[in-house]
């Protein structure tokens, strides 16, 4: 079955104490995206990737990084994860050319305490 | 900058009634336009699109016409039912290129 998958699923943390969130395709997809989605602000773009070591900032990376060592995974790491960093954030993927549909992961609700 | 605008939420009706929910949108060059859905506890699932003018995107009952001259893409369904209850984005894409800029999204309660 085609998907993208999230570890994990809710996560409860403290201010300062680094930590990741995982996503994985099965799709073969060249992109991914990492967004965050807030009470009246829809969803934002926090990273993308085009392709294998290819990242790039979206909207709002400000405390955030990524990796893409392999087409299949993209991490996002807090390196010291902060209250308003409290959010629900989704890892979606795509074929890379034209506007085709972005599949998306169930999200991972992460509290920050 | 591009952006989405949709009308706020939430959107109350009983089953069977007539669903319209609007969207408006701001950007250069000409968008690709979707309609995304996302149910309790889940990710979003694309609804339905259209890549140019008057072009209409249909799914599920859904459909959404794209307006250049008003950039409008408004969600409309005839007949809703209690399992069309969910949240439903907004979103467009610009330039060929994949990443898509979203509405706040609007909620859609739907009554027996």
């Amino acid at each position: 079955e085609a998907q993208v998958t999230q570890n994990p699923r809710y996560l409860i943390t403290v201010t300062g104490k680094k930590l990741t969130v995982t996503c994985s395709q099965n799709m073969n997809h060249e992109y991914m995206s990492w967004y965050r989605q807030d009470p009246g602000l829809g969803l934002r773009q926090i990273y993308y990737s085009m392709n294998v070591e290819v990242t790039d900032k979206g909207d709002v990376p400000e405390g955030y990084k990524v990796s893409r060592k392999e087409k299949r995974n993209f991490p996002l790491i807090l390196e010291s994860p902060s209250p308003n960093q409290t959010s629900l954030y989704f890892c979606a993927s795509s074929a890379k050319l034209g506007y085709n549909e972005q599949f998306f992961g169930p999200g991972t609700r992460l509290t920050v305490l | 900058g591009d952006s989405v605008t949709q009308m706020e939420g939430p959107v109350t009706l009983s089953e069977e009634a007539f669903l319209t929910i609007n969207c408006t949108y701001t950007a250069t060059g000409y968008p690709s336009l979707f309609w995304y859905v996302q149910y309790p506890g889940e990710g979003l699932q694309l609804l339905l699109k259209a890549t140019k003018a008057d072009d209409k995107g249909s799914n599920k009952g859904f459909e959404a016409t794209y307006r250049k001259e008003t950039t409008s893409f408004h969600l409309e369904k005839g007949s809703v039912q209690v399992s069309d209850s969910a949240v439903y984005f907004c979103a467009l894409s610009s330039g060929g290129f994949q990443k898509l800029v979203f509405g706040t999204g609007t909620r859609l309660l739907v009554s027996p």
